[in-house]
């Protein structure tokens, strides 16, 4: 089955700098997702981009979807302490009734 | 609002205990309802999905099963449980045709 991977595995910034996040994917999808989660919590939505659409914005996240090289990437522009979490990317398969999620990328905000 | 409830938080039990995990939603109906599982510093596995009360569908075989005895409550049992079975165990609802899941709390299992 088809499994989203982000690279890297882990990420150590300083504040104030730019975080980008990247997601590879083996088949085709409906939509692609990426969330967050602090240590020992929940996983939280952050933002979905459909098959048709090419970059989108929330905030200070940026993401981009480019589907011919089954790729997506997350940007956390002005990171702050509080982004310390792991993320996930996750997409909808077509034909598939459940999202499939990476192994994450765990990034550290050192302020 | 929507809410998802999810418990207990933790929970350390011995191998060969039964096990039940239960997860219910408010504010919202006929869900698609997620039993996923964690492992230390890993991805989810999807364990079940369901689209409807009674309506159960598994992905991995595996020790443990699922049920959905009412429209907003899901719950995860299993006989006899084994070491590892061990993880971080999350639930998760989402709406039909809209995208985004919400999870709840998360319940970390440890088998002894």
């Amino acid at each position: 089955s088809q499994q989203g991977e982000e690279d890297p595995q882990a990420l150590s910034i300083q504040e104030g700098e730019n975080a980008t996040m990247n997601c590879s994917y083996k088949t085709s999808i409906n939509n692609l997702q990426w969330y967050r989660q602090n240590s020992g919590r929940g996983l939280v939505h952050l933002i979905l981009i459909r098959s048709n659409e090419r970059e989108k914005h929330s905030g200070r996240l940026r993401v981009t979807l480019d589907t011919s090289k089954k790729s997506s990437s997350l940007l956390i522009t002005a990171s702050r302490a509080a982004d310390t979490a792991s993320y996930f990317c996750a997409t909808d398969d077509t034909g598939r009734r459940a999202l499939t999620f990476g192994s994450g990328t765990r990034l550290q905000v050192q302020p | 609002s929507q809410t998802i409830h999810q418990w207990p938080a933790t929970l350390v039990q011995p191998v060969g205990s039964p096990l039940s995990l239960e997860c219910t939603v408010e504010g919202t109906s006929n869900p698609n309802l997620y039993w996923y599982r964690q492992a230390a510093g890993r991805g989810l596995q999807l364990l079940f999905y369901s689209v409807g009360i009674g309506q159960i569908s598994s992905e991995v075989p595996q020790n443990l099963s699922a049920s959905r005895p009412q429209d907003r409550q899901f719950i995860l049992s299993s006989k006899k449980l084994l070491l590892s079975d061990s993880g971080f165990y999350l639930c998760a609802w989402s709406v039909r045709g809209l995208g985004g899941y919400t999870f709840g709390s998360g319940t970390r299992l440890t088998v002894v």
